[in-house]
């Protein structure tokens, strides 16, 4: 059983870093995208980011609208991840959420699908 | 503005079958898998669909998917009250990016 964590400060304030960190149990965390996805108060779900561990190096992909301001990083001796995502403001309050993420082509098409997700971290952007 | 459009809300009786749409575009849909989320009051989205129509262990088998062409569905059969929740529909875009539809909210009666 895949379990994951997320934790970090709960409030950051204006044109700061968000910085939150998602521990892993339960698994290996070679060969899957670990990613993040927020989702602000009554709304819905978006994509972050992730990065692909492939048990020597890892690469990264961003959301296009987020790209700017976001770094996902690994620390494979204690199995974490984090998400930094600077110059916050009041639009980027939200749910935050980690989860593993699988990719393969199948048939010629792309599958992606989060098949574990942590409880989520409610992060507020207040000054 | 999603990429992947889906009605806002959604509603049956019990034992009722409900169907919840999702429509994209070439760049995603139509050249990628479609997955399907259930996200229950006050906790993180479970996965009900992945790769169109695969059950991951433990859904029940109330729960279908479908594709076509640059639209997808999600079919619940044998509605219970359990069931209400939010859905959301999301697929891999061309564009590189991951993208997720609005989300249904289903309303059991």
């Amino acid at each position: 059983q895949v379990l994951l964590q997320e934790s970090g400060p709960g409030l950051v304030r204006p044109s700061e870093t968000l910085s939150l960190t998602c521990s892993v149990s339960g698994g290996s965390i070679s060969s899957y995208y670990w990613s993040w996805i927020r989702q602000p108060p009554g709304k819905g779900l978006e994509w972050i980011g992730y990065l692909f561990y492939s048990g020597s190096s890892g690469s990264t992909n961003y959301n296009p609208s987020l790209k700017s301001r976001v770094t996902i990083s690994i620390d494979t001796s204690k199995k974490q991840f984090s998400l930094n995502l600077s110059s916050v403001t009041a639009a980027d309050t939200a749910m935050y959420y980690c989860a593993r993420a699988q990719m393969a082509y199948t048939s010629g098409s792309l599958s992606w699908f989060f098949d574990y997700w942590g409880q989520g971290i409610l992060v507020t952007v207040s000054s | 503005q999603s990429v992947l459009t889906q009605p806002p809300s959604a509603s049956g009786t019990p034992g009722q079958r409900v169907t919840i749409s999702c429509s994209g575009s070439t760049s995603n849909i139509g050249s990628n898998n479609v997955n399907w989320y259930q996200q229950l009051p006050g906790t993180a989205p479970k996965l009900l669909i992945y790769n169109n129509n695969r059950r991951p262990s433990g859904v029940p088998d109330r729960f279908s998917g479908s594709k076509s062409g640059t639209s997808a569905s999600l079919a619940i059969s044998g509605l219970q009250s359990e069931d209400e929740a939010d859905y959301y529909c999301a697929a891999w875009d061309d564009s590189l990016s991951g993208q997720f539809g609005g989300g249904t909210k289903l309303t059991v009666l």
